[in-house]
């Protein structure tokens, strides 16, 4: 079945040190997003990369990283920077330039503070 | 500029009863609306998707929604609630952004279905 796979589903993170969550996708889609969840918040971009090589800043890319080496992956590093890093992290896809796509969801990884 | 406003962050129904879950849409272009629900430590699964075409969408598991442009509302309702209908709820409208699909969320309502 085509999907969109993330792993860990949970990750612990000291002080100072980056972590990275992996996202993959086999739906062919072009695009690719990372979303954060905070409770009460809904959902808020981080960074979307609509090409391989290419991504931009969402709402609140500060203190978080990304690539997008394959169209199949799309990689987020949590940097030391982000002094709040505990959320619910999603990944989503989606068919790029056509209106109304929805996204398709994988299932979360979870990042707490040690 | 585009926002949606869920109008409840929490509705109680009892099983069999029917459920109504509010959303207000703003947007500068005809919006593209959608409805995801969201299972514990789960990701969003989409419900249904409005794009224009009949304004009376049918989706999964007995879901449907109206779009009713004069009122800037897209009301998500279900006749009689099941104990599995009991998730977290978001109402998304998306609006093109330079060819891309960029999604605003509401912040959720929390479904809880009572026996």
């Amino acid at each position: 079945d085509g999907g969109i796979t993330q792993s860990p589903k949970y990750l612990f993170r000291k002080e100072g040190q980056n972590v990275t969550l992996s996202c993959e996708q086999n739906l062919n889609h072009d695009a690719m997003y990372w979303y954060r969840q905070d409770p009460g918040q809904g959902l808020r971009l981080i960074y979307y990369s609509q090409i391989v090589n290419d991504f931009q800043k969402g709402d609140i890319a500060e203190g978080y990283s990304v690539s997008r080496e394959k169209k199949e992956s799309f990689p987020l590093t949590v940097t030391s920077a982000q002094k709040n890093p505990t959320a619910f992290y999603l990944c989503a896809s989606s068919i790029f330039g056509r209106e109304g796509q929805p996204q398709h969801f994988g299932d979360g990884t979870r990042l707490s503070i040690l | 500029a585009q926002s949606v406003t869920q109008l409840d962050s929490h509705v109680s129904v009892s099983e069999g009863t029917p459920v109504l879950l509010r959303c207000n849409y703003s947007s500068s272009y005809s919006p593209s609306l959608f409805w995801y629900v969201q299972h514990p430590n789960k990701g969003l699964q989409l419900l249904l998707k409005y794009t224009s075409a009949a304004t009376l969408v049918k989706g999964i598991n007995g879901f449907e929604a109206e779009f009713k442009k004069s009122e800037t509302s897209f009301h998500l309702t279900k006749p009689s609630a099941h104990m599995s209908d009991a998730a977290e709820y978001f109402c998304v409208v998306s609006g093109i952004t330079g060819g891309g699909n960029k999604l605003t969320f509401g912040t959720g309502t929390q479904l809880k279905v009572e026996l």
